[in-house]
């Protein structure tokens, strides 16, 4: 079945630095979707994309779609505390199933 | 508008029993899917329902069942319960599939 992999699993950074988190397909992908989810809590839709190539930008967080639409990355510039949680990404399957990657657990030291 | 609610939020049973946890998704919303999560897995997809049709099931046992009602609410059923069932189970309900999932709070299951 579908799988996407997630790199890396954990991630500690010193706030103020930059943080990026990678998902990858070994098929092409027709969207992919981003969650957050702060520690203790459900996780909650961030962004979906769906073309090639695609950027899209909340405040620091960056997302981007591969070219070729196997990969997207997130990244969070100049972190900050309440960036704290692990982000997701998930594909919709066919079949009306939903993908979710491992996540990306990011610690942020202040 | 009122968000998804899961009840109950916190369950401990014992190994053999059954549970049923129950999911009231966003007005309006008519996709309910569910979601097994464990430190060890992560997000597992359970079922989606679609006016009261079950569309998909992930790979679990049988004994993890469920259903959705004419008003959207969606239960899930979890019989002879095993060690290895606790964990956190989400659900996420849309306006149709293909739209933006929102999840409620879950409901911590603890099995002994």
């Amino acid at each position: 079945g579908q799988q996407v992999m997630q790199i890396p699993q954990y991630q500690h950074v010193q706030e103020g630095e930059d943080f990026t988190t990678y998902c990858n397909s070994s098929t092409t992908l027709s969207n992919i979707q981003w969650y957050k989810q702060r520690p203790g809590g459900h996780p909650v839709f961030l962004i979906q994309l769906v073309k090639s190539g695609e950027v899209k930008k909340q405040k620091r967080l960056t997302f981007q779609f591969g070219e070729a639409k196997k990969n997207s990355s997130l990244h969070i510039t100049a972190t900050q505390t309440t960036d704290v949680g692990t982000y997701f990404c998930a594909v919709l399957g066919g079949g009306f199933k939903t993908i979710f990657g491992a996540g990306t657990r990011l610690f942020v030291k202040a | 508008k009122a968000g998804v609610t899961q009840t109950p939020r916190y369950l401990i049973k014992t190994r053999g029993q059954q549970v049923t946890l129950s999911c009231s998704p966003i007005s309006g919303h008519r996709s309910v899917s569910w979601y097994q999560q464990t430190p060890g897995q992560g997000l597992q997809f359970l079922f989606e329902y679609f006016s009261e049709t079950q569309r998909n099931k992930g790979n679990f046992p049988g004994r993890f069942s469920g259903r959705q009602f004419s008003n959207s609410r969606s239960e899930m059923n979890v019989s002879t319960l095993e060690l290895g069932d606790s964990a956190l189970y989400l659900c996420a309900s849309s306006i149709t599939y293909e739209e933006t999932q929102y999840f409620g709070p879950g409901t911590r299951l603890l099995v002994l």
